[in-house]
């Protein structure tokens, strides 16, 4: 049981560039979500997902999009990035919202220079 | 709109002290009140959580009691180890009503460091 898997890693790109962050998770969750984490900000919700096929914004959303395809991944997509998106995401998965826990990846540091 | 604000940091002791993160809310519902806890280079995990006014979450020897009316949930533990160094996160999400319901939102995080 893996839990929550994000790849890759780590990614430099270079302004302009396009990428797609990858999020599986096995615990056959109906909901996940996707957050970057800065310095003194805590995390802050880009976009989220109710179930297979559904995408919703959520407090950062311009500049990303996502994709559910399957239910157990939730895909991250910048489209031509900007230094303002270094940052560290986060995905995240839970069996409901509200006062269920939610499961962390390790996170993908990307830079953008 | 819905906030959560943390003291804060870093906050640096000495093994054995007692711990206290202070953490306010406003919330335009009802909100469950969580705190996760991410360890150097790893994703958060939850640490403990209070779904309703005067419950207490508590794990690991920390513990945290939802007080309405003062809004706030600050995290103790009574004796830090140096294992406890990390960031500490408190977060709440509406269990009905508000823009925020369902989704965690997150206070900006306090860094711990305990020497031994």
């Amino acid at each position: 049981n893996a839990g929550v898997t994000q790849t890759p890693k780590f990614r430099v790109l270079k302004t302009g560039q396009s990428m797609t962050l990858l999020c599986a998770q096995d615990m056959n969750h109906e909901y996940m979500y996707w957050y970057r984490q800065d310095p003194g900000m805590g995390l802050r919700l880009i976009h989220y997902s109710v179930g297979e096929g559904t995408t919703a914004k959520g407090e950062v959303p311009d500049g990303y999009n996502v994709s559910r395809l399957k239910k157990q991944n939730f895909l991250l997509g910048l489209e031509s990035a900007a230094p303002s998106q270094t940052s560290v995401y986060f995905c995240a998965s839970s069996y409901r919202m509200g006062v269920y826990e939610q499961y962390f990846g390790p996170g993908t540091r990307l830079t953008v220079t | 709109g819905d906030s959560v604000t943390q003291m804060e940091g870093p906050v640096t002791l000495s093994e054995e002290a007692f711990l206290t993160i202070n953490c306010t809310y406003t919330a335009t519902g009802y909100p469950s009140l969580f705190w996760y806890v991410q360890y150097p280079g790893e994703g958060l995990q939850l640490l403990l959580k209070a779904t309703k006014a005067d419950d207490k979450g508590s794990n690991k020897g920390f513990e945290a009691t939802y007080r309405k009316e003062t809004t706030s949930f600050h995290l103790e533990k009574g004796s830090v180890q140096v294992s406890d160094s990390a960031v500490y996160f408190c977060a709440l999400s509406l269990n009905a009503g508000g823009t925020s319901y369902g989704k965690l939102t997150f206070g900006q995080g306090t860094i711990l460091t305990v020497h031994p």
